[in-house]
């Protein structure tokens, strides 16, 4: 199975600041890699699709200050400019092969 | 717009069995790859199985396998997940999820607690 090191497990910051969030996987995934928001009592939420796309012209209530990167093995989600409504755990997922495994998960909080 | 709701949770003694049901509206049902994932409580996400579009093709993850069967009736468009032999750690919220490409479409989730 693929494992995905997700880091921070969380993070603190200021309205205004731009955060960035790291997936590692442990082999070579392309860049079949998703990034989800989950808030309190909710489901998951696709911001990033493959690796880098943002799923906002897939769906409305998707902000463009969500960004995603990389390919391969290392990659990056970065919110820019930190609102109060960004508060939420992500995850990342990994598709290229089954079984599908998710980052641990980055909580968000603000400072 | 497409939209999944889950049903079938509630509280289970260990041992027993349960069945989910996952309905599907707004998209073709029948055209796409389903997939359960959980979630434990106050724990991250967990995927469990996936289907075929057409059926032909289930694959669950390792600590489900031999006791959760993915299935699906594309004529009532729903999803399913039969749980036997229910074990303490199978607690959580359980959301079906579509495939297009990768999962997008979620359900709100329903919730499975595992108790004597």
């Amino acid at each position: 199975d693929i494992q995905m090191t997700q880091s921070p497990s969380s993070l603190s910051a200021s309205v205004g600041d731009t955060v960035t969030v790291t997936c590692q996987a442990s082999q070579d995934i392309g860049s079949y890699l998703n990034w989800y928001q989950q808030k309190p009592g909710k489901p998951p939420k696709l911001l990033i699709y493959d690796a880098s796309n943002d799923a906002s012209i897939l769906e409305t209530g998707v902000s463009s200050r969500f960004s995603g990167g990389g390919s391969g093995t290392g990659f990056t989600f970065t919110i820019s400019s930190l609102q109060p409504e960004d508060i939420a755990t992500y995850y990342c997922l990994q598709y290229d092969n089954l079984p599908y495994t998710f980052g641990q998960g980055t909580k968000v909080e603000i400072k | 717009q497409a939209q999944l709701v889950e049903s079938g949770g509630g509280v289970v003694q260990p041992g027993r069995s349960l069945r989910l049901s996952c309905a599907a509206s707004g998209f073709t049902f029948s055209n796409y790859v389903m997939h359960w994932v959980r979630q434990a409580p106050g724990k991250g996400l967990e995927w469990v199985a996936v289907i075929a579009s057409d059926g032909s093709y289930k694959y669950n993850a390792d600590s489900v396998k031999g006791r959760f069967t993915i299935s699906r009736d594309n004529s009532k468009k729903t999803l399913y997940l039969q749980m036997n032999s229910l074990r303490a750690d199978d607690t959580g919220m359980y959301y079906c999820a579509r495939e297009s490409d990768s999962p997008d479409v979620w359900g709100q989730g329903t919730t499975v607690t595992v108790s004597s």
